[in-house]
């Protein structure tokens, strides 16, 4: 069965802590990784990854996917309390329903001043 | 743009009554997703559509749920009857063709049934 992991499940830190998310994917025939910030509301997307290796980066938020290993990191550096907010990551697949994604339960990151 | 809209932000209702959830897409994105999110499953696809046409309702949890999309602007979700455990934040999404995995989601509904 195809699944995605992520971890931890919560974590705490202080302004201006850097953390490591991580997912990990069970996936048959993988097409990208992407990664999406929930707050109180809908997730707003921030990675769609593809290729191994290849990080990128958006401000103090960066990520990096590695496909021979099955699991993609997101960094967050010099976090804020406004970094607050659960992260979801999702896998792509080709074939089948192409479109689908198939979520994580997320991690919830809390930053407290 | 406006985004992804949906209606009502917040339902609450009784066990056995019709509950209806609305959608509007991003105009011009071509593929329409229904999700629910619950502490316990986390977020769940239930459908979603292509042009309008349902393309995979596996995740649909039984036959109460039932979803249309009657034009490229438009889609509702219904639930009959509606039982507690269908409490949940129901989300819409929508993508473009091309990069239809980068999905704009809706703020939501927020759904009680009692």
């Amino acid at each position: 069965e195809d699944k995605v992991v992520q971890s931890p499940l919560s974590l705490v830190v202080h302004e201006g802590d850097t953390v490591t998310l991580n997912c990990s994917y069970e996936v048959t025939n993988f097409r990208s990784l992407l990664w999406y910030k929930q707050e109180k509301k809908a997730p707003t997307f921030l990675f769609m990854l593809t290729s191994s290796g290849i990080e990128k980066k958006s401000g103090r938020l960066s990520s990096i996917l590695d496909k021979k290993e099955l699991f993609s990191i997101l960094n967050i550096t010099a976090t804020q309390t406004g970094d607050s907010a659960i992260y979801l990551c999702a896998v792509g697949y080709y074939g089948g329903s192409q479109g689908n994604l198939i979520f994580g339960k997320g991690t919830k990151l809390s930053v407290k001043p | 743009d406006a985004g992804v809209i949906q209606s009502p932000r917040h339902e609450v209702t009784e066990m056995g009554q019709e509950v209806t959830l609305r959608c509007k897409p991003i105009s011009g994105h071509d593929y329409l997703f229904w999700y629910r999110q619950t502490m316990m499953r986390g977020l769940e696809l239930l459908i979603y559509f292509n042009n309008n046409v349902p393309i995979d309702d596996s995740g649909m949890p039984e036959d109460r749920f039932s979803a249309k999309m009657p034009n490229a602007s438009f889609s509702t979700l219904k639930i009959q009857p509606s039982e507690p455990r269908d409490s949940a934040v129901y989300f819409c999404a929508s993508s473009i063709r091309g990069g239809r995995e980068t999905q704009y989601f809706g703020p939501g509904t927020r759904l009680l049934v009692l």
